[in-house]
């Protein structure tokens, strides 16, 4: 069982340039999100979907938007790459509102804007 | 508006000795609290959360509703304990506001 899985790994843009980051998860989960990682910031919650066909903004959506085209994958773009989106991100997911329900996270993608 | 403080960056010990990791919260509603460990390299693990007060790897939290913290606590300090931690409040829409993190760092 994979759980949450994000491609690519690691990537090196340079300003100026687009990239979709993909997460896939095999858990059948309604909710899925896109974090950020910042030294001292924690994770900041960028985009979020509650099911197929639905996204929304989190904290800090400016410069990258989602689909949700399958339940199973949260696609993140970003247009045209700032050295400020130089970052760590997350995918998660879960099956909903229920509390108690654990959030998952993939293992993280390291992007860094030159 | 809700908001997790982990005011520590930094908290380094030696093996063997206590460990407390400081989180403190603001919300409005009734709180969820958890608290996720990253080991390096790795993605975020659920560790522990307040609803089940459970001990995992020997950790334990408790929610103080009054002094609005839950600070995450062992006993004796293990060096495989060295890790990020992170002190999460779950918010409506089960979404996840996170502290800052705090760095272990267990010395031989």
């Amino acid at each position: 069982n994979a759980g949450v899985t994000q491609t690519p790994k690691f990537r090196v843009l340079k300003t100026g340039q687009s990239m979709t980051l993909l997460c896939a998860q095999d858990m059948n989960h309604e909710y899925m999100y896109w974090y950020r990682q910042d030294p001292g910031m924690g994770l900041r919650l960028i985009h979020y979907s509650v099911g197929e066909g639905t996204t929304a903004k989190g904290e800090v959506p400016d410069g990258y938007n989602v689909s949700r085209l399958k339940k199973q994958n949260f696609l993140l773009g970003l247009e045209s790459a700032a050295p400020s989106q130089t970052s760590v991100y997350f995918c998660a997911s879960s099956s909903g509102q229920i509390s108690g329900n654990t959030i998952y996270f993939g293992e993280g993608s390291w992007l860094t804007v030159v | 508006a809700q908001r997790v403080t982990q005011p520590e960056k930094l908290l380094s010990v030696f093996k063997g000795a206590p460990v407390e990791l400081k989180c403190n919260y603001s919300y409005s509603g009734s709180p969820e609290l958890f608290w996720y460990v990253q080991y390096s390299r790795q993605r975020l693990q659920l560790l522990l959360r307040h609803i089940s007060r459970e001990s995992i790897k020997g950790f334990t939290a408790d929610l103080n509703k009054g002094e609005t913290s839950f600070h995450l606590k062992k006993p004796f300090a293990q060096e495989e304990d060295s890790a990020m931690y992170y002190c999460a409040l779950r918010r409506a829409g089960n979404m996840l506001t996170f502290g800052g993190g705090t760095r272990l760092m267990v010395k031989p």
